[in-house]
């Protein structure tokens, strides 16, 4: 089983619905990171949480919302989903205090706002 | 606001040659990181640098770090089509107890026979 699971790994949706993506790790990080990816503009943070009482906002945070349900799980929602939210969508996880400084990413969700 | 710029964004290169691409970031930073993606698929990590003159191999990519510069290189020598893939930078940084990572826009590294 991967490290860092995304679920599901592809979705078409329709503008307005309400999606949750979600995120579980067996690497028994404190750390989780959402980003999007757009073509030509690299990964960009959206939300990440650092234990599980511990959320806050990345660079483009609006029109999206988290959940931290526990250590190994971390939840993206788009509450109302829009055409420009159409990305690919990657968790990660971290821990410094572990000594190991890399970052572990998901194998990403496709999702797409029709 | 930390700024991650990296050039080229694209890079279509001969078998055999050798090329470099550029990492460079606005403000200081903790630790800076390549990563490589294969299309569709996730970030594979490559190098994470951790001081001022660090320098990393594995196989036919060297990566190395001038914090004074706040530059970063990533090195291909005698490439194969293997490497072809995206390349990104991504710059650490700590701001009261908080640690983010910022990515570059990506290097798509194209090889050609």
């Amino acid at each position: 089983d991967a490290d860092v699971t995304q679920t599901p790994r592809n979705r078409i949706t329709k503008t307005g619905k309400r999606i949750m993506l979600e995120c579980s790790q067996t690497k028994g990080h404190d750390r989780m990171y959402w980003y999007r990816q757009d073509p030509g503009l690299g990964l960009r943070l959206i939300y990440y949480s650092f234990d599980v009482k511990d959320i806050n906002k990345g660079e483009i945070s609006d029109g999206y919302s988290v959940s931290r349900q526990a250590q190994a799980k971390f939840s993206l929602s788009l509450e109302s989903a829009i055409p420009n939210q159409t990305a690919l969508y990657f968790c990660a996880t971290s821990d410094p205090g572990q000594g190991d400084y890399g970052y572990t990413f998901g194998s990403g969700t496709r999702l797409t706002v029709v | 606001e930390l700024k991650v710029e990296q050039n080229p964004l694209f890079l279509s290169m001969q078998e055999g040659k050798n090329y470099t691409i550029y990492c460079n970031y606005s403000t200081t930073s903790d630790r800076l990181y390549w990563y490589r993606q294969d299309p569709g698929k996730s970030l594979e990590s490559l190098f994470v640098l951790l001081s001022n003159g660090a320098v990393k191999q594995e196989g036919r990519l060297m990566a190395s770090l001038d914090t004074k510069a706040r530059l970063s290189t990533l090195h291909i020598t005698a490439a194969v089509h293997d490497l072809s893939a995206t390349y990104f930078c991504a710059v650490s940084r700590r701001n009261f107890g908080n640690e983010k990572l910022t990515f570059g826009t990506g290097t798509r590294l194209t090889i050609i026979p």
